[in-house]
Parts: structure tokens; C-alpha cells; sequence
């Protein structure tokens, strides 16, 4: 079984200011795991995910998450906030290999932009 | 690539009527898609997991004659709220398992890509 928990309901930023979004995971095998956002009254589009390879993971819109076997954490970050990032983000963790294809997604994190 | 639809996008309608929505593969095949709930300011909970050709998976708690599901082709998966009351209305999200090879588009191989929603509200 996998779970994932965001840190912070609610994050608020300045328009220029880093954004750091907590994702901390538990998982029995090795974790795929994804950042996705969500815009209002929209889907989710991804924004990154991590199956293997190079811990650090560049993403669309300046974003990038790093995974940290050690703390069981994928914070996403992005160096200068924008007002259009102001959305809801969601972490999700799915099973690596065959047959495991659910994500169990993390409660949210909303981010306001303050200008 | 890798874009997935849904329709309607809204739709509103009376207590006891049935609604299709309607989820489709863009640009790829999907032999998996899923369905999702979402409630106001609350993450997203599966609902059932769609099989091309099979009938669909159900998550515990989830009334599968309630919420009939779907996946007559690789590119199409149909949710259908039976009876629908004021208590089913929510944003529904579905998606779809992008697995790449030779009839995938251009997109991360063995992800899921999701629509845009459809907002269900009965009166």
C-alpha cells in the first residue's frame, strides 16, 4: 500500500519569491511519483514525475521536484513565483512495475500569488 | 500530445435522470482509464479503473450499478450516473494510461493523463 501527504493546506507566496510544496510519501516497493496542478474548474495537468534515474526532476513551467529516498520526501519547488502559478497542486505516488498502474494522490496544496 | 477529453464539461440536470459522460484518448490508445470524484476543496478519490473489452473495477464504496462504466474501445470510456440525486453531484475527472509504443503519441510512457472534468450538478 502507498500513501502520500502534503504539508500546508494553503501556501502563500510573493510574486517573485521561491515556492517550495511539501510531498512526503510511504510505499512497500519503490515509488513512481508525480506532480500534477490544477487550475480552476480544470483537470489536472501533469507537471513532473520521477521513476528512475536522476533524483532531481525538471518539469513545465520552471518547476522541478527532487526525490529523496532518505526522508520519503518529492518537494516541488520553482525558484521565482508567477501570478499564473497560482493553483492547486497535488502529489501522487503509484507502485512501480507491472500491474500497478493506480495513483493515490495527496490531499492538496493550494498556492496563492501575492503581487 | 497525449491530450485527453471529456463531454459535456457541464451539464446540469434533474433528480432521477440518468447522464452520460464521455471520455476519450485524443491522440493515443488506452486500455486502462480511470474515473475519479471530486469534491469541493478535497483531493481526488477513484472511483473504478476501465478496462478495454472487460468490466471495470470498482473501488470499495462505489455503486457499480450506480455509476455504470464503460470501455467499448481503446480510445473511449463512458461513465453513466444512473438515477442521478442532488447528493452525486461533483466534478468528475477521468484518465487515461498512456503506455507509448508504436500507437502512442509524443508524452511520458506509463503515465496518466487526465481531462479537463465535467461538473455534474442535479437539482
Amino acid at each position: 500500500a502507498q500513501s502520500v501527504t502534503q504539508l500546508g493546506s494553503h501556501v502563500s507566496v510573493s510574486e517573485g519569491a521561491l515556492v517550495l510544496l511539501r510531498c512526503n510519501y510511504s510505499s512497500s516497493v519503490p515509488p513512481y511519483l508525480f506532480w500534477y496542478v490544477q487550475y480552476p474548474n480544470q483537470g489536472l495537468q501533469l507537471l513532473l514525475k520521477y521513476t528512475t534515474g536522476a533524483t532531481l526532476v525538471k518539469g513545465i513551467n520552471g518547476f522541478e521536484a527532487e526525490f529523496k529516498k532518505s526522508e520519503t520526501s518529492f518537494h516541488l519547488t520553482k525558484p521565482s513565483a508567477h501570478m499564473s502559478d497560482a493553483a492547486e497542486y497535488f502529489c501522487a505516488v503509484r507502485l512501480s512495475g507491472a500491474g500497478s498502474y493506480q495513483l493515490t494522490f495527496g490531499k492538496g496544496t493550494k498556492l496563492s500569488v501575492i503581487p | 500530445g497525449a491530450v485527453v477529453s471529456q463531454h459535456p464539461s457541464r451539464v446540469i440536470c434533474k433528480s432521477g435522470t440518468s447522464v452520460k459522460i464521455e471520455c476519450r484518448s485524443l491522440d493515443f490508445q488506452a486500455t486502462t482509464m480511470f474515473w475519479y470524484r471530486q469534491f469541493p476543496k478535497k483531493s481526488l478519490m477513484l472511483m473504478a479503473t476501465s478496462n478495454e473489452g472487460s468490466k471495470a473495477t470498482y473501488e470499495q464504496g462505489v455503486e457499480k450499478d450506480k455509476f455504470l462504466i464503460n470501455h467499448a474501445s481503446l480510445t473511449l470510456s463512458t461513465l453513466t450516473v444512473t438515477s442521478a440525486h442532488p447528493e452525486d453531484s461533483s466534478f468528475y475527472i477521468c484518465s487515461a494510461r498512456f503506455q507509448g509504443g508504436a500507437f502512442g503519441g509524443p508524452g511520458f510512457r506509463d503515465t496518466q493523463y487526465f481531462g479537463p472534468g465535467t461538473r455534474l450538478t442535479v437539482l
